[in-house]
């Protein structure tokens, strides 16, 4: 089952912050975070695993809350080069432990302007 | 450097016609994926390879076929059936299926009817 992302758009300033929330309504095994810029393939930022764990990426980094099934993206001190399209990938964990292929989201556009 | 390459980047198809897209990967990666992306649609997954001589359909399967018959290379052919191929297609590999791998993504290959 595809992952409902929010907000769907985001217009900042340079230097502003944002949040970018995925969530599940399956047990997840992991997250997994790309970054799209318009016609280009997607670049992978950082996968979480449960557990609650927090990692980071430069400027940007991700928690992932496993008992509600959901995963922030934070984005602090926005550059312009952080416009584009953010996708989280959903990997749904199997009763015998395993875990399922990744589902995408609908992505969430970030607009970053000077 | 390793990555994966996808050619041609841009193709047209003129009605009854069957067109193959290339994915060619240098990862050494088990596991490959073909996507399709349309506008606020997210990337939806058409079938996917585990291993050699096997793969399986993904959630938009219908119109489209697929072979395995090397390690590296893994090509999409939109059939005359699929009635609705204007889209951007994204190749992917990770180095299995499971949840805790990152998937690296090709340029892609943006299709449209003639």
């Amino acid at each position: 089952q595809q992952p409902v992302q929010s907000p769907q758009a985001v217009i900042l300033r340079e230097g502003e912050d944002a949040v970018i929330n995925c969530s599940s309504s399956k047990a997840l095994y992991s997250v997994h975070w790309y970054r799209q810029k318009h016609g280009e393939a997607p670049v992978f930022l950082m996968i979480l695993l449960k557990g609650g764990e927090q990692k980071g990426h430069e400027k940007i980094s991700a928690s992932f809350n496993e008992k509600k099934q959901q995963s922030s993206l934070y984005l602090t001190a926005s550059q312009l080069s952080y416009s584009g399209t953010y996708f989280c990938g959903t990997a749904v964990m199997y009763s015998g432990g395993g875990a399922d292929g990744l589902t995408f989201g609908k992505g969430t556009h970030l607009i970053i302007q000077p | 450097d390793g990555g994966i390459t996808q050619s041609p980047k841009y193709l047209f198809r003129k009605e009854g016609q069957n067109v193959t897209l290339s994915c060619e990967q240098n990862l050494n990666h088990d596991a490959m994926y073909w996507y399709r992306q349309d506008p606020g649609q997210g990337l939806r997954l058409i079938y996917y390879s585990q291993i050699v001589n096997d793969f399986q359909k993904g959630d938009i399967a219908e119109g489209y076929s697929v072979s395995r018959e090397k390690k590296e290379s893994f090509p999409l052919t939109v059939t005359s059936a699929q009635k609705n191929p204007t889209a951007f297609y994204l190749c992917a590999s990770s180095r299995d299926r499971g949840g805790n791998q990152p998937q690296h993504f090709g340029d892609g290959t943006r299709l449209s009817i003639l």
